[in-house]
């Protein structure tokens, strides 16, 4: 089955800091989405990005299937970011996302 | 409109039991999808359910089996608990099989 690989797999930020987290996977993708999960366990949407751009507030990701990689980007970071990130790509062959190990996010005040 | 529901919040099993965990997807979706996190790990597929018809499984065994009724809520069973199926069990729901999806707030099951 694809392999999804997060980097990196821990990060520490100071607030204000800008960051960019990477995905990459093994095989063609018909869809991706990114979701932060909080500390209470809840997994939050971020984007539903197979290819392109898309942008949201503070944060922005680049999916570049072709490539098999996809960049989530998180500018001025506050304490509230802080979480376990999580990429889910679907693979063309399955009904399923398949998730990443994570990037685990702490911002300090 | 309210989000994806799910019900227990937390539950202790012993090990050999039966549980059952429900989930009530958003209104006007008709997709609901299961999955196991076990700690420090990212969530795994368990099944999808759409119009209330198996579609989809991932890899695990028969004992865990689920439902899916007229109104897109959904049951997630599994039986003969082990002590290794303590997790974080996560719903999400979708408007179809392949969009973007929702998920619950879960259901920590501890199995001793």
């Amino acid at each position: 089955g694809i392999q999804v690989e997060q980097s990196p797999p821990d990060l520490i930020l100071q607030e204000g800091a800008n960051s960019t987290l990477r995905c990459n996977f093994s095989d063609s993708v018909n869809n991706l989405q990114w979701f932060h999960q909080n500390p209470w366990g809840q997994l939050i949407n971020l984007f539903y990005i197979p290819s392109g751009t898309k942008q949201n507030g503070r944060l922005s990701a680049t999916t570049v299937a072709t490539e098999r990689y996809s960049l989530l980007y998180i500018s001025s970071s506050q304490t509230t970011d802080s979480g376990v990130y999580f990429c889910a790509p679907e693979p063309n062959y399955g009904q399923n996302f398949v998730f990443g190990p994570g990037t685990r996010l702490s911002v300090l005040p | 409109e309210t989000g994806v529901t799910q019900s227990p919040t937390h539950l202790i099993k012993t090990r050999g039991q039966q549980v059952t965990l429900r989930c009530s997807s958003q209104s006007g979706h008709n997709t609901v999808s299961w999955y196991q996190q076990a700690l420090g790990q990212g969530p795994q597929f368990i099944f999808q359910y759409y119009r209330e018809e198996e579609n989809g499984r991932g890899n695990f065994p028969p004992r865990f089996s689920g439902l899916q009724f007229p109104n897109y809520s959904s049951e997630l069973n599994v039986n003969a608990l082990e002590l290794d199926d303590s997790a974080l069990y996560l719903c999400a729901s979708s408007p179809a099989s392949k969009e973007t999806q929702y998920f619950g707030p879960g259901t920590r099951l501890l199995v001793l």
